[in-house]
């Protein structure tokens, strides 16, 4: 079945530094979609890409989706406290399995202020 | 909107009780998913349903687990007899099914079994 693969598993960084988790699917994607779950909270959809190559930016948070529509990354620019919990990307099944998320494990960020 | 509601937050009970999670999922959505994460399974899709049917339920893990959706605005997943291994939080999500919709979460059933 398909596999979605995260890494890192975890990432600690100093305030201000840099951040980046990257998704890696078993087979192409129709879409790729990211999710935050704060610690102790519930996974909130931030954002999906649908196009080949196609990159979106929120605020200090940029998101790539492969040419081959297969990997996807996120990137934080000068991360702060309030971006600390765990990153999932979800890509849906192929045809009639398009309803079904296949989550990756996620990446759980944690920023030492 | 109020968004995805669950009840109860949290339930701790003991090996061999029956446990029914609640989930009331956004107005207007068609589509309703119950997930289960772990530490080490992370997040796992147990059951989906559409328009109050269940079309998927290749995810739950055995007979103990049941899942039910009599309307458009309620559904309930329950486990008879509960065990240990059950220990985990459970997400109800919901979205207006297109074409790979995103998916809004309720705040989860923190479940201990002891």
């Amino acid at each position: 079945g398909q596999q979605v693969m995260q890494i890192p598993q975890y990432q600690h960084v100093q305030e201000g530094e840099d951040f980046t988790t990257y998704c890696n699917s078993s087979t192409t994607l129709s879409n790729i979609q990211w999710y935050k779950q704060r610690p102790g909270g519930h996974p909130v959809f931030l954002i999906q890409l649908v196009k080949s190559g196609e990159v979106k930016k929120q605020k200090r948070l940029t998101f790539q989706f492969g040419e081959a529509k297969k990997n996807s990354s996120l990137h934080i620019t000068a991360t702060q406290t309030t971006d600390v919990g765990t990153y999932f990307c979800a890509g849906p099944g192929s045809g009639g399995s398009n309803y079904k998320l296949t989550f990756g494990k996620g990446t759980l960020l944690t920023v030492n202020p | 909107d109020a968004g995805v509601i669950q009840s109860p937050r949290h339930e701790v009970t003991e090996m061999g009780q029956e446990v029914t999670l609640r989930c009331k999922p956004i107005s207007g959505h068609n589509s309703l998913f119950w997930y289960r994460q772990t530490m080490m399974r992370g997040l796992e899709l147990l059951i989906y349903f559409n328009n109050n049917v269940p079309i998927d339920d290749s995810g739950m893990p055995e007979d103990r687990f049941s899942a039910k959706m009599p309307n458009a605005s309620f559904s309930t997943l329950k486990i008879q007899p509960s065990e240990p291994r059950d220990s985990a939080v459970y997400f109800c999500a919901s979205s207006f099914l297109r074409t790979q919709e995103t998916q809004y979460f309720g705040p989860g059933t923190r479940l201990l079994v002891l």
